[in-house]
């Protein structure tokens, strides 16, 4: 079956350019989790959702960052006015059911964002 | 709050040689843990995970084995491949969280 996928792949962007990043999980998967990687930070985790909503937006690093989920799938990540650390590779991750133990999140290849 | 801490690398091995990454965590109650591997070029995938104490996780020739005492879960493969080059990473989740807390990762080269 068809992973999680991201898009565009790779995005070059000027710094103060707003930005946006798609992310499309595994069919049925309700829980969405972003995460960016990054040379000196390593794997952080963003946001959570859970369907449409987010009851974790802990590690968005600032308000120039949002993110939203529509009908339970497509999940966009937007940051504005970016800034050259914003440069890093943004990773999509899918999951069935985060109330169990066993649950796996299932990760997409990323975005990477250059900002110059 | 929770962390995991594990070797830097780079790890430079020899084909068929033993390999061994450590990885400690620091977490309340009982999180379940895992490794994940990045390929070059590719994305993250899920190599190996265990939900409770004592519970051994393995898959692709590695293993890992849950320990509460010591806080460990260390990566393990007898006989490393070429294609075992990549880079590992060792996460935890909280019993009834949802965001995976990562370690820094270990880069493991694999020379023939």
């Amino acid at each position: 079956g068809a992973g999680v996928s991201q898009s565009p792949s790779n995005k070059v962007t000027e710094k103060g350019k707003d930005v946006e990043l798609r992310c499309d999980p595994i069919s049925g998967h309700t829980a969405l989790y972003w995460y960016r990687q990054s040379l000196g930070q390593g794997l952080e985790f963003l946001i959570y959702f859970q369907g449409n909503s987010a009851p974790d937006k802990s590690g968005l690093p600032s308000d120039r960052f949002s993110a939203e989920r529509t009908g339970g799938s497509v999940s966009t990540l937007t940051i504005q006015r970016t800034q050259q650390e914003d440069s890093a590779v943004y990773l999509c991750a899918s999951s069935l059911d985060r109330s169990t133990p066993t649950d796996t999140q299932y990760f997409g290849p990323g975005t990477r964002l250059t900002v110059l | 709050g929770n962390s995991v801490t594990q070797m830097e690398g780079p790890v430079t091995l020899s084909e068929e040689a033993f390999l061994t990454i450590n990885c400690t965590y620091t977490a309340t109650g009982y999180p379940s843990l895992f490794w994940y591997v990045q390929y070059p070029g590719e994305g993250l995938q899920l190599l190996l995970k265990a939900t409770k104490a004592d519970d051994k996780g393995s898959n692709k020739g590695f293993e890992a084995t849950y320990r509460k005492e010591t806080t460990s879960f260390h990566l393990e493969k007898g006989s490393v491949q070429v294609s075992d080059s990549a880079v590992y990473f060792c996460a935890l989740r909280k019993a009834a969280g949802n965001k995976l807390t990562f370690g820094g990762g270990t880069r493991v080269l694999v020379k023939p």
